[in-house]
């Protein structure tokens, strides 16, 4: 059974730093591209940054481009998301996501976590 | 970026009845060289994170019950209910992962009439 299960999350004062991680299980996590997706209380989903099955691709969304930092560590199957530099506008379930395929692109999202919530806010 | 908008924001149907929700990309994900339309539905039940319900437009994911189909090509896309159950209310929402970033719809909200 795949599991995706975030942690990290927190009340933050804007202008600070946070990470994400992720563990993930029931499939081999250095076969698919990974994903960071998130949703504003009471609001849609945004994707917010991926990365490729060796880490070689990665992209951003340009709201968060140049303050957030993607990563992952296969030898021990955790993705994670450094957040620098917070908004208020961070604020925000935070999902960690598995694609279908190997890259960060061109495939759907087949598993979600529960996800961990970032609250930015003085 | 691609824009993608589904109609209606919000819609309730009565339960075996059929449920409509239209999504609409700003350009089209019909990649041509493989003929596959990049576009997938999710379904979000409340406190619960999304789960895939369509892909190439079509194509169930494994598991999902088959009164749910997808339809459409191009710019243009359809999912479908054929028989509203109560465990269908949810929040449903199209993406499309033609293009980086891949986007979402805003969503539509399913209720029971």
């Amino acid at each position: 059974e795949v599991q995706l299960v975030e942690s990290g999350g927190g009340l933050v004062q804007p202008g600070r730093s946070l990470r994400l991680s992720c563990a993930a299980s029931g499939f081999t996590f250095d076969y698919y591209g990974m994903h960071w997706v998130r949703q504003p209380p009471g609001k849609g989903l945004e994707w917010v940054a991926g990365l490729s099955y060796n880490s070689r691709t990665i992209g951003y969304a340009d709201s968060v481009k140049g303050r957030f930092t993607i990563s992952r560590d296969n030898a021990k199957n955790f993705l994670y998301l450094q957040m620098n530099s917070l908004r208020d506008e961070d604020t925000a379930l935070y999902y960690c996501v598995k694609d279908l395929g190997t890259y960060y692109n061109g495939n759907p999202f087949d598993y979600w976590g529960q996800g961990t919530l970032v609250a930015v806010s003085s | 970026d691609i824009v993608m908008t589904q109609s209606p924001d919000s819609l309730a149907v009565s339960l075996g009845e059929r449920a409509t929700i239209n999504c609409k990309s700003s350009q089209s994900v019909l990649y041509i060289s493989n003929d596959e339309n990049y576009l997938a539905w999710y379904q979000q039940k409340p406190g619960q994170p999304p789960k895939l319900l369509i892909y190439w437009a079509s194509t169930r994911e494994s598991g999902v019950p088959d009164r749910f189909s997808g339809s459409g090509s191009a710019t243009d896309f359809t999912l479908t209910i054929s028989s509203l159950q109560a465990e269908d209310v949810a929040i449903y929402y199209c993406q499309q992962y033609y293009s980086t970033p891949p986007t979402f719809g805003q969503g539509t909200k399913v209720e029971i009439k």
